[in-house]
C-alpha cells in the first residue's frame, strides 16, 4: 500500500518569497508518479505539477518546482515568488503506474500574505 | 474548469435518508473516480469505474454503492445516512485506467447531514 506524509499541517510565507512545502511518500513499486494539487479556497482540486519516478530531472511549471529524491522517497514543492493567489491547500500524491488509485497526503494549509 | 461537472454542489439532508450524487467527466475520459473529503480523514479514495466496469474499490462503506452508466457519467448512491457521513464528495476523471495520468475533478458536492 501506498502512504503519503506532509508533516507541515501550515505554513506561511509573505509575498514575492519562497517557501517549500515537504512530502514523503512509500510504495514498493519502482514506477509510480507524484503530484502536487491545490485547493483553494473555492475548493476546486487543481493539479500544480507532476513528475514520473523514472525521470531523475526535477519537473518545473512557471513558478513552481519540485525537489524529487527517489532514494529518501522525498517530494518536496518550492513556490517562488508567492503570489496571494497562491494562498490554498497543498496535497502531495502519489500513483502506482499498475494501479489506479490516487493517495492523497493529509495537507498543507498554505497562506500568502501581504 | 476542469471540465468534470458534479450536481448537486450542495446538498443537506437528514439521518437515514438517501441521496444520489452525480458526475460528468471530461469529454473522451473513460475513467470515473469517487473520493471523499472530510476533515478527520483527509482524501480518501472510494471507487473507480473504467468505461462501465468497477476498476478499483477504496474505503467505500456498503452503504454506499456507485455505477457508471454507458454515456459515462457516473452515479454514487449513499444509503442510511449517518452524521459521519457529512463530507466533500469529489468525482475526478481521467483518459485510461492505468496510473499514468493525473486526474481531473470536478468543484464537489458539500453533504450535510443533520
Amino acid at each position: 500500500a501506498q502512504t503519503v506524509t506532509q508533516s507541515q499541517p501550515e505554513m506561511s510565507v509573505q509575498e514575492a518569497e519562497t517557501v517549500t512545502l515537504s512530502c514523503t511518500y512509500d510504495t514498493s513499486e519502482s514506477n509510480y508518479y507524484l503530484f502536487w494539487y491545490k485547493q483553494p479556497p473555492s475548493r476546486q482540486m487543481i493539479l500544480v505539477i507532476r513528475q514520473e519516478a523514472y525521470k531523475q530531472q526535477n519537473a518545473t511549471e512557471n513558478r513552481f518546482s519540485v525537489n524529487f529524491q527517489k532514494a529518501a522517497k522525498s517530494f518536496s514543492l518550492k513556490i517562488s515568488d508567492s503570489q496571494l493567489g497562491d494562498t490554498a491547500m497543498y496535497f502531495c500524491a502519489s500513483r502506482n503506474s499498475g494501479y489506479s488509485t490516487l493517495t492523497f497526503g493529509k495537507g498543507t494549509m498554505l497562506l500568502v500574505s501581504p | 474548469d476542469s471540465g468534470v461537472t458534479q450536481t448537486p454542489k450542495h446538498l443537506i439532508t437528514a439521518t437515514g435518508q438517501r441521496v444520489t450524487l452525480r458526475c460528468s467527466p471530461r469529454s473522451g475520459d473513460l475513467s470515473v473516480y469517487w473520493y471523499q473529503q472530510s476533515l478527520d480523514q483527509g482524501l480518501q479514495f472510494l471507487i473507480q469505474y473504467y468505461n462501465g466496469e468497477e476498476r478499483a474499490k477504496g474505503n467505500i462503506l456498503e452503504r454506499f454503492s456507485a455505477q457508471q452508466f454507458p454515456d459515462l457519467h457516473s452515479e454514487l448512491n449513499l444509503s442510511s445516512l449517518e452524521l459521519g457521513d457529512s463530507a466533500l464528495y469529489f468525482c475526478a476523471s481521467s483518459v485510461g485506467g492505468a496510473g499514468t495520468g493525473e486526474l481531473f475533478f470536478g468543484e464537489g458536492s458539500r453533504l450535510t447531514v443533520l
